[in-house]
């Protein structure tokens, strides 16, 4: 398996521009989590969900972000507009309900974004 | 409430000297033990992970922790450190027996002296 997958790697946009991330999980995984980590707030929870359905989004900082799970394959984590303190690497990460290996997060290598 | 405590910012070795990372949880059902390592630029990987038996548990590159429930802790050793164990070190707690997320202490830099 790719392990989990994120595009791009580097974004730089200006500011009150969307920016778009996205994730493909591990295929088989019915978790899929978005954090954000910076160096003032270490890695932050944004949202996760389970079988596409988003459970937690307690962690979005405000209405400016969204996050979509159309399929078991696919998720995106959109800001609009952006501002310069969005600038952050955002990692994806999925994990199984099954098997003895359950609810270990596997990460993907993370989108660098800077938001001039 | 749920929580995990790294008590260390930034620790500092040498090579070839031992480690020890501290981590401490505040959980209040069966806990699920986690061990991550994420090198300059990279995702998280991980290192090790407890969730039953044998209290001392060993991982990928020579890294094993030890599950202390009446102390509430999963301290991470080496007993040689090697230049390039130098990253930052996550403990994270999650729920025993399901899915759902991981409570994440703020992480430990460890840096390596030659």
């Amino acid at each position: 398996d790719a392990g989990v997958i994120q595009s791009p790697r580097h974004e730089v946009t200006e500011m009150g521009q969307e920016v778009t991330l996205r994730c493909k999980p591990i295929s088989g995984h019915d978790y899929l989590f978005w954090y954000r980590q910076t160096m003032m707030r270490g890695l932050e929870l944004l949202i996760y969900f389970n079988n596409n359905v988003p459970i937690d989004d307690s962690g979005m900082p405000e209405d400016r972000f969204s996050a979509k799970m159309p399929n078991a394959s696919f998720s995106t984590l959109k800001i609009q507009p952006s501002e310069p303190r969005d600038s952050a690497v955002y990692f994806c990460a999925s994990s199984s309900n099954r098997g003895r290996g359950y609810n270990e997060q596997f990460f993907g290598p993370g989108t660098r974004l800077t938001v001039l | 409430a749920q929580s995990v405590t790294q008590p260390d910012i930034h620790i500092t070795v040498s090579e070839g000297a031992s480690l020890e990372l501290r981590c401490n949880y505040s959980y209040g059902a069966t806990p699920y033990l986690f061990w991550y390592v994420q090198s300059p630029g990279q995702g998280l990987q991980l290192l090790l992970k407890y969730f039953s038996g044998d209290t001392l548990v060993q991982g990928i590159k020579g890294f094993e922790a030890e599950f202390k429930r009446s102390q509430s802790s999963f301290n991470l050793r080496k007993p040689s450190v090697h230049w390039s164990d130098a990253a930052e070190y996550f403990c994270a707690v999650g729920p025993y027996n399901q899915g759902g997320k991981l409570i994440f202490g703020q992480g430990t830099e460890l840096s390596v002296k030659p």
